[in-house]
């Protein structure tokens, strides 16, 4: 199993361009989440999906939209890129999201710089 | 708002010390706790969990302890290893319509030979 892959590793954007931050998971699991980690900081939930064509906010979506056509895949849109957008990205899968199901494997993030 | 915190950012000790990593949380209806273990330039690896009906958890070389009373939750690594040198996140699991997971800020953990 690859786990968790993403890409690019590094991209840099151009205030105002879009890109598609690409996830795959090849371990079936049924949810699949964003996040954005800004120096020293935590771990912040963008988006996340509970299975194929079902996607939910999370803490910080403004500025960024997600599809779920399958469940190995779980794309990440920057539309309009700012500034603020520049972070190390994480995708991450878990098989549920109850007790006992709720461990959460990351990819190895994606990052970005907005200039 | 509710938020999950750490104590102390940085902790260093050193090799064959052992080490406690504080979490604070808020959030009483949470009843799923998570450590998470992140090195430089990687994703957060999982190293622990623990159910809020429990107290303590141990694993290999590191155990959990949960004190539901102050809401505050620990990282007990023995024997710390140059290896064990990262970002240790605790997390903790609110559910709603869908359970998700809010990570604290992380704490620093620099182990010296």
């Amino acid at each position: 199993n690859a786990g968790v892959t993403q890409t690019p590793k590094f991209h840099i954007l151009k205030i105002g361009q879009s890109m598609t931050l690409q996830c795959t998971q090849d371990m079936n699991h049924n949810y699949m989440y964003w996040y954005r980690q800004d120096p020293g900081m935590g771990l912040k939930l963008i988006y996340y999906s509970v299975g194929a064509g079902i996607t939910d906010k999370g803490e910080v979506p403004n500025g960024y939209n997600v599809s779920r056509s399958t469940t190995e895949d779980f794309p990440l849109r920057l539309e309009l890129a700012a500034p603020s957008q520049t972070s190390v990205y994480f995708c991450a899968s878990s098989l549920g999201g109850g007790l006992g199901n709720n461990e959460q494997f990351f990819g190895p993030g994606t990052r970005l710089t907005v200039l | 708002g509710e938020n999950v915190g750490l104590h102390l950012p940085t902790l260093s000790v050193q090799e064959g010390d052992n080490s406690i990593i504080n979490c604070a949380y808020s959030n009483s209806a949470s009843d799923y706790f998570i450590w998470y273990k992140q090195e430089s330039g990687k994703g957060p690896q999982f190293i622990i969990d623990i159910r809020s009906n429990m107290d303590k958890r141990q694993g290999q070389r590191v155990t959990v302890l949960l004190n539901k009373t102050v809401k505050h939750l620990s990282l007990q690594i023995a024997a710390t290893q140059p290896g064990d040198s990262a970002v240790y996140f605790c997390a903790e699991n609110i559910f709603g319509g869908y359970s998700t997971l809010t990570f604290g800020k992380g704490t620093m953990l620099l182990v010296s030979p």
